[in-house]
């Protein structure tokens, strides 16, 4: 079963705004990760949160961990067309295995 | 981008014919994953290796197998291919530090259809 699940399923917004995703898990974590996919291509590894950070920014993104709402969000700031495509949240399975559960994601439209 | 590179990209099938899909990473990563990725059901592990020899399953393995003979190479094979395979096959690749604190890597994907 899924561990994490995003919402909402897809968001459409114009270039310049900013766009929220948000994920949530079910059993206890020591890190979240966030993915982006772009049409017709693999998963790109965006940003890594551990469980003792509130919050993580690189570049135009801003990830916010809650481990008590066992819950996160991803935060694009002033979205560009190039921002289009899907975002996963992602999960460790317990053990060293570096197994990740995969949410079914959020597709983003970025309107020029 | 990371060196992952899956083949075929592309291939069409027949229900009853074996199907072997090669990913090859030039990353020295001690762990490799596949995946398929199905609309409505997201990402989901089929098997994965933690090293040369060394596989385990995911959650929808049923169906395939896999072979780990080099750190390089990860082979998923369909021994019979059923329509129900039809689906877009991901590998990934991590370097297996302790606590699962390591991002994963992915090939662009197999699209297979299973006629």
């Amino acid at each position: 079963s899924q561990q994490g699940e995003e919402d909402p399923q897809a968001l459409s917004i114009q270039e310049g705004e900013n766009a929220t995703m948000n994920c949530s898990y079910k059993t206890s974590i020591n890190n979240l990760q966030w993915y982006r996919q772009n049409s017709g291509r693999g998963l790109v590894h965006l940003i890594l949160i551990r469980s003792n950070e509130r919050e993580k920014h690189s570049g135009r993104l801003r990830v916010t961990l809650d481990t008590s709402k066992k819950s996160s969000s991803l935060l694009i700031t002033a979205s560009r067309a190039a921002d289009t495509a899907s975002y996963f949240c992602a999960t460790p399975v317990s053990g060293n295995t570096g197994k990740l559960i995969f949410g079914q994601g959020t597709t983003l439209q970025v309107k020029p | 981008d990371a060196g992952i590179t899956q083949s075929p990209r592309h291939k069409v099938t027949e229900t009853g014919t074996p199907v072997t899909l090669r990913c090859h990473q030039t990353e020295n990563h001690r762990y490799m994953y596949w995946y398929r990725q199905d609309p409505g059901h997201g990402l989901r592990l089929i098997h994965y290796s933690y090293g040369v020899k060394d596989t385990d399953k995911g959650e929808v393995s049923d169906g395939y197998s896999v072979s780990r003979s080099k750190t390089e190479d990860f082979l998923l094979t369909l021994e019979s291919a059923t329509s129900s395979q039809t689906s877009v096959y991901f590998c990934a690749i991590s370097e297996g530090r302790i606590n699962s604190r390591q991002p994963q890597h992915f090939g662009d994907g197999t699209r297979l259809s299973i006629l």
